[in-house]
């Protein structure tokens, strides 16, 4: 089955790069994104990756994708405060009728600063 | 410009009562999708509908869960005598359409809490 690990928890000091890591499992994944969720909120689509790119970079984030590892990071360039919150990975495939997203359970972004 | 909006935020529900969530999706979307998040976990997908169709609802708990998306109206999930376990946020998502990719934009989601 479809299943996507990242580490649970990340600290940076304000200013640093921040690298989250994710592993997913599923080959036939056409997209896979980064979410952001803020405390009591839903989650904002970051940025997406399709599979068959290994870079993408939107203004302070960069998107890494190693396709043959099944390996995916998020580095975000000069972290700030406001960036503290969950960082959810996840892959879409297409599924029975519909296109579905598997998630994984989220790195927490402390900055400190 | 409303976003995707879902009520109540906050639910607190017995064991053996009912839970009604409701959905509604961003202006001009009919593809609505409901994910669930157990505490320490990430989302995890329960059912798509489009309106009045039930899509894919690989993700749903055999017994006492539905959804619906109505013609008119919010589309609703309904969760007969809770138990604990059910206890999570459930999120809800809407997309333009519903194959390979589209942006599915989340709403603020409704914390569910058994006691």
């Amino acid at each position: 089955g479809e299943d996507v690990e990242q580490s649970l928890f990340l600290s940076v000091r304000e200013g640093d790069s921040s690298v989250i890591n994710c592993t997913y499992t599923d080959s036939s994944s056409t997209y896979l994104y980064w979410y952001k969720q803020e405390p009591g909120a839903g989650l904002q689509l970051l940025t997406y990756i399709f599979s068959n790119m290994d870079m993408k970079q939107d203004q302070r984030l960069t998107v890494l994708l190693n396709k043959k590892d099944k390996h995916l990071s998020l580095r975000i360039a000069d972290t700030q405060t406001g960036d503290s919150a969950i960082y959810f990975c996840a892959e879409g495939y297409s599924g029975a009728g519909s296109y579905q997203l598997t998630f994984g359970k989220g790195t927490k972004l402390s900055v400190i600063p | 410009n409303a976003g995707v909006m879902q009520n109540p935020r906050h639910l607190v529900r017995r064991r053996g009562q009912e839970a009604r969530l409701r959905c509604s999706p961003m202006k001009g979307h009919s593809h609505v999708y409901w994910y669930r998040q157990l505490p320490e976990e990430g989302l995890k997908f329960m059912v798509y509908l489009q309106k009045e169709n039930i899509i894919d609802e690989s993700g749903m708990p055999k017994e006492r869960f539905s959804a619906e998306f109505p013609k008119e109206g919010p589309s609703i999930l309904r969760i007969q005598q809770v138990v604990r376990g059910d206890s999570a946020a459930y999120f809800c998502a809407s997309s333009l359409a519903g194959l390979n990719y589209n942006e599915q934009f989340f709403g603020p989601g409704t914390r569910l809490t058994v006691l």
